[in-house]
């Protein structure tokens, strides 16, 4: 069964700098990888997905994330990040022999001044 | 347009209560998940429909839980005899397509169970 590791619960950066959040799956089979955020009070918004193809992937809000099979990897990143972006972040995967997506713990992100 | 919406936003219950979670879905989208989200622990699936065919209640934790969907659309999650571990926030989702995880999902706000 596929599953999916966010190594870090809580992360802190300054506003402006840049942003690395890190995620892991276990999955046999190229993988479907999505990355969401949820805001307090909030649902979950769909940053970006990964199914097939260039392994560097645009998202919204000028968050990308790269693919990296090699090390079963699907790291979120952004180069400057705003006081917005504080958030919990979430990696998602999926499979063809299935529907629901297996989620990763989440990863809290504090943007200071 | 409308996403999906859930009521009610809170709900406080005493153990041993019921409680009816409610959820709409985006309209014309006819696949409709439920999820919970437990401190902590991620996102943890609970059960599926799609139209009109048998749902898909593989990720209930206990034959306390049950969920039906009326009409194709709205659905409603019941947990009976609630306990302390039932307190969670409750997230439904919905899609435009049916059992293919990569279309994407889109979620409301959640309904936050506390059971005293």
């Amino acid at each position: 069964a596929q599953s999916v590791t966010q190594p870090d619960i809580h992360i802190t950066v300054s506003e402006g700098a840049s942003l690395e959040l890190r995620c892991n799956y276990s999955y046999g089979a190229t993988p479907y990888l999505f990355w969401y955020v949820q805001s307090p009070g909030q649902g979950l918004q769909l940053l970006l997905k990964y199914f097939s193809g260039d392994t560097l992937v645009q998202g919204i809000k000028g968050f990308e994330a790269e693919f990296k099979r090699s090390q079963s990897s699907f790291n979120l990143r952004k180069p400057s990040v705003h006081w917005s972006d504080a958030a919990e972040y979430f990696c998602a995967v999926g499979s063809n022999s299935g529907y629901a997506l297996n989620f990763g713990k989440g990863t809290s992100l504090l943007v200071t001044p | 347009g409308a996403g999906v919406s859930q009521s009610p936003s809170n709900k406080v219950t005493e153990k041993g209560k019921d409680v009816e979670l409610r959820c709409d879905p985006i309209s014309g989208h006819t696949a409709l998940y439920w999820y919970r989200q437990s401190l902590g622990q991620g996102l943890e699936f609970l059960i599926y429909f799609q139209g009109n065919s048998a749902p898909d209640k593989s990720g209930l934790p206990s034959d306390r839980f049950s969920a039906e969907r009326t009409g194709g659309s709205v659905s409603t999650l019941t947990i009976q005899r609630t306990q302390q571990e039932d307190s969670a926030v409750y997230l439904c989702a919905s899609s435009s397509q049916p059992a293919a995880n990569y279309n994407e999902q889109f979620f409301g706000p959640g309904t936050r169970l506390t059971v005293l």
